[in-house]
């Protein structure tokens, strides 16, 4: 059984830090992974999806990486702003799977302050 | 092109009544699936489906059930209310071309259970 693991679960950061979130999973047979954000009270929003074959995606100050032989991702957001501020979430489908039944992580709380 | 929504936002109901939620995907998606988010378990996997079936299924009870309209549409339905199903309800929809795309959530909605 796939289990997601995600620390640390709370980061409190000053403006303008570079940050690294990561994301840890028990299975490495999955095709993709990817991080979403959610703030509070709120749904998901996708952020980046890093196939098995890449190593890492770019997206404006947003950078995921993914070590599928270790299982281990990392999120790195840099000069972080107090926008960043939310819960990210990392996911992966079940092995060699698709993308219909996600297992998630706990997520980890980022709060950036001005 | 509009997100994904979901009907309605806020719910209350009283332990034994049932309740019926709604979700409609992003136009030409075929591949509903819904995730109870609670903050002990965090996201937990409903159910999935696609052409009007359901393809994919979690661990939850029998009183947690759903069905999709031809129109991709899907309702998601709990009986016999229990305290413990009080949660953020998500839907999410893909084009379900190889299973590999990028799931897209809604809102969410929220159903507290007195």
């Amino acid at each position: 059984k796939q289990e997601v693991t995600q620390i640390p679960a709370a980061l409190s950061v000053p403006e303008g830090e570079n940050l690294v979130l990561n994301c840890s999973f028990t299975d490495s047979a999955i095709y993709n992974l990817q991080w979403f954000r959610q703030d509070p009270g709120k749904g998901l929003t996708s952020l980046l999806l890093i196939q098995s074959s890449q190593r890492e995606q770019t997206s404006g100050r947003l950078n995921a990486s993914l070590d599928k032989s270790s299982g281990r991702s990392t999120l790195y957001i840099a000069a972080s702003q107090p926008g960043d501020s939310a819960t990210y979430l990392c996911a992966v489908p079940p092995r060699g799977g698709s993308n219909y039944k996600l297992t998630f992580g706990k997520g980890t709380l980022l709060t950036v302050n001005p | 092109k509009a997100g994904v929504t979901q009907t309605p936002r806020y719910l209350i109901k009283t332990r034994g009544q049932q309740v019926t939620l709604s979700c409609s995907p992003i136009s030409g998606h075929r591949s509903v699936s819904w995730y109870q988010q609670t903050p002990g378990q965090g996201l937990q996997f409903l159910f999935e489906y696609f052409s009007e079936t359901q393809r994919n299924k979690g661990n939850f009870p029998g009183r947690f059930s759903g069905r999709q309209f031809s129109n991709s549409r899907s309702e998601m339905n709990v009986s016999t209310l229990e305290l413990g199903d009080s949660a953020l309800y998500l839907c999410a929809s893909s084009l379900a071309a190889s299973g590999q795309e990028t799931q897209y959530f809604g809102p969410g909605t929220r159903l507290l259970v007195l």
